[in-house]
């Protein structure tokens, strides 16, 4: 079966870094995606990899390990806005995306 | 205003109630999506849509049926409301096939008693 791992909740301090793993186990691999998810809102969109290495986008950067199902979102300088639900899906090879149960990220002052 | 709009917000109802969760969208995609979302689990695919004419089951299709009535509107039916269908619905769009890149709406929550 396809399955996606991330750890249910996390935190951390306000001004420090956090990384919040993804492991997968899917069908193919067309891309994983990271997304942001505020208490009671709609998920957001953060990023995309399709190939090895890290994307960086401001404070936050994703990296993708396709050898070992692997991916991880990297917050740097947290924020008290960052306090969030972090959701970690990968795109099978029929192109449908497998999402996992997101990890809740507390973020304390 | 939201791109993605769902109605109603929130609904409580009753098992065997026959039930519509709407949404429509102002960003032009062709593509539209019926999730659902409950704790401790990922996002299931319920409906998918590619245009107007084409509907496709998802991975939790059972117990739901959909309607594409323009491109812009997508709704979702549960013909026999049942408890285990309370939860957090998400309507989506995507700008082209085979991305995961999704605009969600912001969420019905629906309760059935």
């Amino acid at each position: 079966g396809q399955n996606i791992d991330q750890p249910t909740e996390m935190t951390a301090t306000e001004g420090a870094i956090v990384q919040i793993n993804c492991t997968y186990q899917t069908s193919g691999f067309n891309g994983l995606f990271w997304y942001q998810q505020h208490a009671g809102e709609a998920p957001t969109f953060l990023s995309y990899n399709v190939l090895d290495g890290l994307e960086e986008k401001g404070r936050f950067s994703s990296f993708l390990s396709r050898s070992k199902g692997y991916s991880y979102l990297l917050l740097k300088e947290l924020q008290m806005k960052d306090s969030a639900s972090y959701l970690c899906a990968v795109m099978d090879s029929n192109y449908q995306l497998i999402w996992g149960a997101g990890t809740k990220l507390i973020i304390k002052p | 205003d939201a791109d993605v709009t769902q109605t109603p917000r929130n609904r409580i109802t009753k098992t065997g109630k026959r039930i519509m969760l709407e949404c429509s969208q102002t960003k032009g995609h062709d593509r539209m999506y019926w999730y659902r979302q409950d704790p401790g689990l990922g996002l299931r695919l319920i409906y998918y849509s590619f245009d107007v004419k084409d509907i496709n089951k998802g991975e939790i299709s059972d117990g739901y049926s959909v309607s594409r009535q323009a491109q812009a509107k997508f709704s979702l039916s549960l013909e026999s409301a049942i408890p285990n269908q309370t939860a957090l619905y998400f309507c989506a769009t995507s700008v082209r096939q085979n991305t995961g890149e999704l605009f969600f709406g912001e969420g019905s929550r629906l309760t059935v008693l």
